[in-house]
């Protein structure tokens, strides 16, 4: 079974570009994640997804980030314009339907993008 | 103040020692209490999860919970050159939001 796959895994741009970010979950799972690692700090939780709709985006650090799951499939995560504070590591994970996996499901995460602000 | 803290070490001990992690946290709704382990350039990778106060044991991993100190561990016994890593609590509350809040994680190398 391919696990969480992310797209690219790198990407430098100069501040004020537009970065378009990708997530596939694993087949199956509702339940998609975004997080994100700024150098030096914990792994922060920005939104998530049940299906094709946002669950909770109390994360989202500006409405310069703008996240979207076609059809409760892949994921995308535009930055426009990116800034230079937007610099680490995009995770996404994803997981089960609640109700089938049990009250703590497994997020499985994917490998991460790197993104590097200039 | 961070809702997890963890330190972040490097930690470095030699093949076969015990390895004792851990983390501590300041809220309260905190009930799912999860380790994951980072290889270089992967994402992290669920080692062992456990709800709410106790002890669980898979192989050479054990994990604790304190609630009533708010204090989490991880114990590797016979400690392997393949567990170098990085260690990363991380919790989530009952709420069922299940977003994860992750302490920075403590890199680990054990030297063969």
């Amino acid at each position: 079974e391919a696990g969480v796959t992310q797209f690219p895994s790198h990407s430098v741009i100069e501040k004020g570009q537009t970065v378009t970010l990708r997530c596939d979950p694993i087949s199956g799972h509702d339940n998609l994640y975004w997080y994100r690692r700024v150098m030096g700090k914990e792994i922060k939780f920005l939104l998530h997804f049940v299906k094709e709709s946002k669950q909770d985006e109390s994360g989202m650090p500006n409405n310069r980030f703008l996240a979207e799951r076609t059809g409760g499939t892949y994921s995308t995560l535009k930055v426009q314009p990116a800034e230079l504070e937007d610099s680490g590591v995009y995770f996404c994970a994803s997981s089960q339907d609640l109700v089938l996996a049990g009250p703590q499901e497994t997020q499985y995460f994917g490998p991460g993008t790197r993104l590097l602000v200039l | 103040q961070k809702e997890v803290e963890q330190d972040p070490g490097p930690l470095s001990v030699p093949e076969g020692a015990i390895v004792s992690l851990n983390c501590t946290y300041s809220n309260s709704a905190f009930q799912y209490f999860m380790w994951y382990r980072q290889y270089s350039r992967k994402g992290p990778e669920l080692l062992m999860y456990t709800y709410s106060s106790g002890n669980k044991e898979d192989g050479r991993f054990t994990a604790q919970v304190d609630k009533s100190s708010k204090y989490i561990s991880l114990f590797i016994r016979d400690s392997q050159p393949s567990d170098s890593a990085t260690y990363l609590c991380a919790m989530s509350k009952e709420d069922g939001a299940n977003n994860l809040f992750f302490g920075t994680g403590t890199r680990l190398t054990v030297i063969p």
